[in-house]
């Protein structure tokens, strides 16, 4: 089993619905999750991240942890063609100093105009 | 500007060469990563180093081979003995230290093998 799992899709949605994404996970340890977008051909940026459980919020974006279920969400609201791209998520434990990340395979959005 | 560059964008190699791929970073990290991204596969770290002089392998080292002379500088070698190098490869760097330790990336570079 996969540190982290990520339904790879892809995802199609028209513009302005909202878009959830998901992965799960199988470390109880993790503590500090990130969703990272990556458009095509450029490396992944960082979107957001939380620690530990809760919701956070970014403009159209919300970032939700569930510790108990093992599961994170992004919640993208209305849904813009700019927002097509490969969404991963990535998971640590703390005080585990450098290379502690375990990343998702990515889901692939497009959002239709 | 801060960040991570990555030279080239694109890179063709010939089969049986050996290629080496540029990484750069300003932002006064101490631990740098590759990766390779292919298809459906997401993410596979290729090596990593905490500190300068100091590298580690990470889940497909085989083939490949980095250095860390400078801080700032970590490149990476694709050697003929790497089966099937085609991929786009990504450099990270992060702080190294922090409880949480968030990584960047550069642009990537694009090999492909002719």
């Amino acid at each position: 089993q996969k540190e982290v799992e990520q339904d790879p899709g892809p995802l199609s949605v028209p513009e302005g619905a909202i878009v959830s994404l998901n992965c799960t996970y199988s470390n109880s340890a993790f503590q500090y999750f990130m969703w990272y977008r990556q458009y095509s051909r450029k490396g992944p940026e960082l979107l957001m991240y939380t620690y530990s459980s809760g919701n956070k919020e970014d403009g159209r974006f919300t970032a939700q942890v569930d510790k108990s279920s093992k599961y994170i969400s992004l919640f993208i609201r209305d849904s813009q063609p700019s927002d097509s791209a490969t969404y991963l998520c990535a998971m640590s434990e703390l005080n585990t100093g450098a290379n502690n990340l375990f990343f998702g395979t990515g889901t692939r959005l497009t959002v239709i105009p | 500007d801060g960040g991570i560059t990555q030279s080239p964008k694109y890179l063709f190699r010939k089969e049986g060469q050996n290629v080496t791929l540029s990484c750069e970073q300003n932002l006064n990290h101490d631990a740098m990563y590759w990766y390779r991204q292919d298809p459906g596969q997401g993410l596979r770290l290729i090596y990593y180093s905490q500190i300068v002089n100091d590298f580690q392998k990470g889940d497909i080292a085989e083939g490949y081979s980095v250095s860390r002379e400078k801080k700032e500088s970590f490149p990476l070698t694709v050697t003929s003995a790497q089966k099937n190098p085609t991929a786009f490869y990504l450099c990270a760097s992060s702080i190294g230290d922090r409880d949480v330790d968030t990584q960047y990336f550069g642009p990537g570079t694009r090999l492909t093998v002719l």
